[in-house]
């Protein structure tokens, strides 16, 4: 069965580094998101992404944040300089396309900013 | 108010016990209702999705909407420890976003 796959599982960065978390969603979906949890909390929604563009983000994805599809399969979220609120797990997920409302999520990317 | 409320348990029954899981939202605009089911530190896994009032059954999983109440269950009969997990109900407006909100998950343990 086709699924979202992550990389790195777990990345420990110290504060004010670049760091780059990698998904490759489900072949032929459309849509992509990314999702991250602080530990303890509830998931929440940082920003969506269809046709090579940002359709929807969250007040948590300020300019410290972008995300890129650099080629056909995968879709990066780039944190320009980590502070230590950004420790979280960070998931993205995708869905087939428009009309479609069941995200399927990958195991996520456990940042840890030191 | 918070958008969508979900009791974080813990929630603890007996292997074969029905679980009942109940998330409540207060923004009637919400159109789709999924559940989903998370180990630690994993992924959220779909379980459920319905878009409209009534129930869905898969397997040992029941959905139950009730859009005019503003409030959505998930049930599990026969549980196993397998089972044991957090469970998320999430929800979508519709029309141009597809954001997922969130609740905050339930914790399930199931006791052999």
């Amino acid at each position: 069965e086709p699924e979202v796959t992550q990389t790195p599982s777990h990345q420990v960065t110290q504060m004010g580094q670049e760091v780059i978390l990698r998904c490759v969603p489900i072949s032929n979906h459309l849509y992509f998101y990314w999702y991250r949890q602080i530990l303890g909390q509830k998931v929440e929604f940082l920003v969506s992404f269809y046709n090579n563009e940002i359709s929807e983000k969250s007040e948590i994805f300020d300019d410290q944040f972008s995300v890129e599809r650099p080629d056909g399969s995968n879709f990066t979220l780039k944190i320009r300089s980590t502070k230590l609120e950004d420790s979280a797990m960070y998931f993205c997920a995708s869905i087939p396309g428009q009309g479609s409302h069941e995200q399927y999520f990958g195991p996520g990317t456990r940042l840890t900013v030191t | 108010q918070k958008e969508v409320e979900q009791d974080p348990g813990p929630l603890s029954v007996p292997e074969g016990a029905i679980v009942s899981l109940n998330c409540t939202y207060s923004n009637s605009a919400f159109q789709y209702f999924m559940w989903y089911r998370q180990y630690s530190r994993k992924g959220p896994e779909l379980l459920m999705y319905t878009y409209s009032s009534g129930n869905k059954e898969d397997g040992r999983f029941t959905a139950q909407v009730d859009k005019s109440s503003k409030y959505i269950s998930l049930f599990i009969r026969d549980s196993q420890p397998s089972d044991s997990a957090t469970y998320l109900c999430a929800m979508v407006y519709g029309g141009a976003t597809n954001k997922l909100i969130f609740g905050t998950g339930t914790l399930l343990a199931v006791q052999p």
